[in-house]
């Protein structure tokens, strides 16, 4: 069955980085791409960018661009994502989810269990 | 981005209640809008895509309607198991898509 399993919870100091993996299995790794979307504190669900699992490019929102990178290591069905400057505000719970697009139609259908982000002095 | 605009944000009822969300776009998105489930403590889970297609698994008292900018999703008769926080979500733009603020359904 699909599963995305990702990486243990972080606490980081402001200025920091983190880096979160998500490994997948149980499915053709190349044939779905994956987005990381967080939740903040009782906030709104947002994505933060996503990576096209068959050739490696990648797309981020516009408020994490210059902060954030994606990355894929095919061999180990291992997606990543790596925040930098971190910021109090940076603290959420982090997915990894896996998106259906075909036919007119693209959803999250597997999501990783969530991977909790404390930004702390 | 387009915005997503949920109401109400939070609600009391009870078992056996038919329940309506409601989800606006602030433009055109035909109908590329999903609806997810999340409970706390887990990851949200998909019920309907392309505004009105059920996701397999997903109970028949869930259904979805709605294109253009407004949208609902109905739980026709709420159980146990139903009290969550909902969101819809826009696909209509390339990625990164946006989501709703979320409705929490609670027990009266």
């Amino acid at each position: 069955q699909v599963q995305l399993v990702q990486s243990g919870a972080e606490v980081k100091k402001p200025g920091a980085s983190v880096k979160i993996s998500c490994k997948a299995s149980g499915y053709l790794f190349s044939s779905y791409a994956m987005h990381w979307v967080r939740q903040a504190p009782g906030q709104r669900l947002e994505c933060v960018g996503w990576i096209n699992a068959a050739n490696g490019n990648t797309k981020y929102s516009q408020k994490f661009q210059d902060r954030v990178t994606i990355a894929k290591d095919s061999s180990a069905r291992t997606v990543y994502m790596e925040l930098s400057g971190l910021r109090y505000e940076d603290t959420s719970i982090y997915y990894c989810a896996r998106v259906v697009a075909s036919r007119g139609r693209s959803y999250f259908d597997y999501w990783g269990q969530g991977t909790l982000v404390t930004v702390s002095s | 981005d387009i915005e997503m605009t949920q109401s109400p944000s939070s609600l009391s009822a009870s078992v056996g209640d038919r329940v309506t969300i409601a989800c606006r776009a602030s433009q055109n998105i035909t109908n590329y809008l999903n609806w997810y489930q999340q409970k706390p403590g887990t990851a949200p889970k998909v019920l309907i895509y392309v505004a009105s297609t059920l996701q397999g698994g997903v109970p028949s008292r869930f259904s979805g309607s709605g294109s253009g900018t407004d949208f609902t999703l109905t739980i026709s008769s709420l159980q146990l198991e139903d009290f969550a926080t909902y969101f819809c979500q826009q696909t209509y733009s390339p990625p990164p898509w946006t989501f709703g603020q979320g409705t929490k359904v609670e027990i009266k």
